[in-house]
């Protein structure tokens, strides 16, 4: 089944400890991204990554950081977590988004309390 | 004023009617357009896109694009309690040799039964 997985779906971690949420798409794509949920903000882009070694800020990257080493794996990593990266946390691939392209696959989601 | 914009609702419409959702966007460079939905506590899924004016159609859904008026919109028919969740609008377009994609931050549906 095509799918990106995600891990873990919920975590409660306290501030100042170093978390990696990792993530896997099974549909050989070359475009990956990260994105938190925030009430009454929507979607926003952490990272992303446009092929292996290749990846680029977003819009709101400051505390994050990302690594694709892989072509499948696009880990998101806090290394030091505070209060206001408690979010909803989802991965996302896709092939392309031009012409033809079919948009992002999501993962399920990562439930992120820092305390 | 924001890059993508849509309704937060909640829009309450009877079962059975045509739900229409809609947003706009302000860069008329963008050149693909999508339609997500997403259930309460879960990852949005893709309905629709659409990259040409005009309408498209899949089933009870219909999308709308008008690239001169910046907006794009989606029909539902036949609308089905199952359909109450959320629809999360996004606009793509190609930007400094990547393709950035921006969310709006969606439109309530609830359909009653």
């Amino acid at each position: 089944e095509a799918q990106v997985t995600q891990n873990p779906r919920y975590l409660i971690t306290v501030t100042g400890k170093k978390l990696t949420v990792t993530c896997s798409q099974n549909m050989n794509h070359e475009y990956m991204s990260w994105y938190r949920q925030d009430p009454g903000l929507g979607l926003r882009q952490i990272y992303y990554s446009m092929n292996v070694e290749v990846t680029d800020k977003g819009d709101v990257p400051e505390g994050y950081k990302v690594s694709r080493k892989e072509k499948r794996n696009f880990p998101l990593i806090l290394e030091s977590p505070s209060p206001n990266q408690t979010s909803l946390y989802f991965c996302a691939s896709s092939f392309t988004f031009v012409r033809g392209g079919d948009g992002y696959t999501f993962g399920s989601g990562t439930r992120l309390t820092v305390v | 004023q924001k890059e993508v914009e849509q309704n937060s609702g909640p829009l309450s419409v009877p079962e059975g009617a045509i739900a229409s959702l809609n947003c706009t966007y302000s860069d008329r460079g963008s050149q693909s357009f999508f339609w997500y939905r997403q259930y309460s506590g879960k990852s949005p899924e893709l309905i629709m896109f659409i990259y040409s004016n005009g309408d498209k159609e899949d089933g009870r859904f219909t999308a709308q694009l008008n690239k001169a008026s910046q907006y794009v919109s989606l029909l539902i028919r036949d609308s089905q309690p199952s359909d109450s969740a959320t629809y999360l609008c996004a606009v793509a377009k190609n930007s400094g040799g990547y393709q950035k994609v921006t969310f709006g931050t969606g439109t309530k549906l609830q359909v009653i039964p």
